[in-house]
């Protein structure tokens, strides 16, 4: 079974500053991949970024970079130059190759304080 | 990036009464469809898991015959509420994949807010 951990239930981060969401996860299977997501008061989830579990190179995609360390099975979020948009709930996911589903974690609360 | 609808956005209905959501997946050909139950401040729970011609997958503790499942197409699924209780209010959100692809996310719909009086 597939288990994602996110330990920090709320966050807060000055505007401007980079912030760092922590993912841990569990699996026992060799092929996978992780994901973020950002989920605004919307309610709409917003994909972020991904990462494979072959892949040498931490993903980035613009502010969003994912510190991944395979040994440690963390894939924290990393959010540079934070602005007030970025304010929202913060989800980490696992899908395990071939089994279609993804395991979410519980979500961090970010707050981007002006 | 491909872009998934949900209808409607928002229900209110009377206790005992059926909704039925739609998702929609618009510029892409959706293989298997993710149903997800959503309480305030929590994760997302998978309800189930439909594959285009072939019976959802439950996950264990949904009620098959409460929540009703049906993916007609490659482009629709739909997911029924039947005899709706006030237990039942909710935000549901689907989303789709697309098969092959393992680093293709899965794309989410808007999600619909469930309100049974």
């Amino acid at each position: 079974a597939q288990k994602i951990t996110q330990t920090q239930p709320g966050m807060f981060v000055q505007e401007k500053e980079a912030v760092t969401l922590d993912c841990t996860y569990d699996t026992s299977d060799p092929s996978y991949g992780l994901f973020w997501y950002k989920q605004p008061s919307s309610g709409e989830m917003i994909f972020l970024i991904y990462q494979g579990s072959y892949d040498q190179q931490n993903a980035t995609e613009g502010r969003y970079s994912l510190n991944f360390q395979k040994a440690r099975k963390s894939a924290n979020l990393v959010i540079s130059a934070s602005q007030l948009g970025d304010s929202a709930m913060y989800f980490c996911a696992m899908r395990v190759t071939n089994a279609g589903k993804s395991t979410f974690g519980d979500g961090t609360t970010l707050t981007v304080k002006p | 990036g491909a872009v998934v609808s949900q209808h409607p956005s928002r229900v209110i209905c009377k206790s005992g009464t059926s909704v039925k959501i739609e998702c929609r997946s618009l510029d892409f050909q959706a293989t298997t469809m993710f149903w997800y139950r959503q309480f305030p401040k929590q994760s997302l729970m998978l309800m189930a898991t439909s594959n285009e011609g072939s019976k959802a997958t439950y996950e264990q503790g949904v009620e098959k015959d409460k929540f009703l499942i049906n993916h007609a197409s490659l482009t629709l699924s739909t997911l029924t509420v039947t005899s709706a209780h006030p237990e039942d209010s909710s935000f549901y959100i689907c989303s789709a994949s697309t098969a092959g692809r393992d680093e293709e996310t899965q794309y989410f719909g808007p999600g619909t807010r469930l309100l049974v009086l």
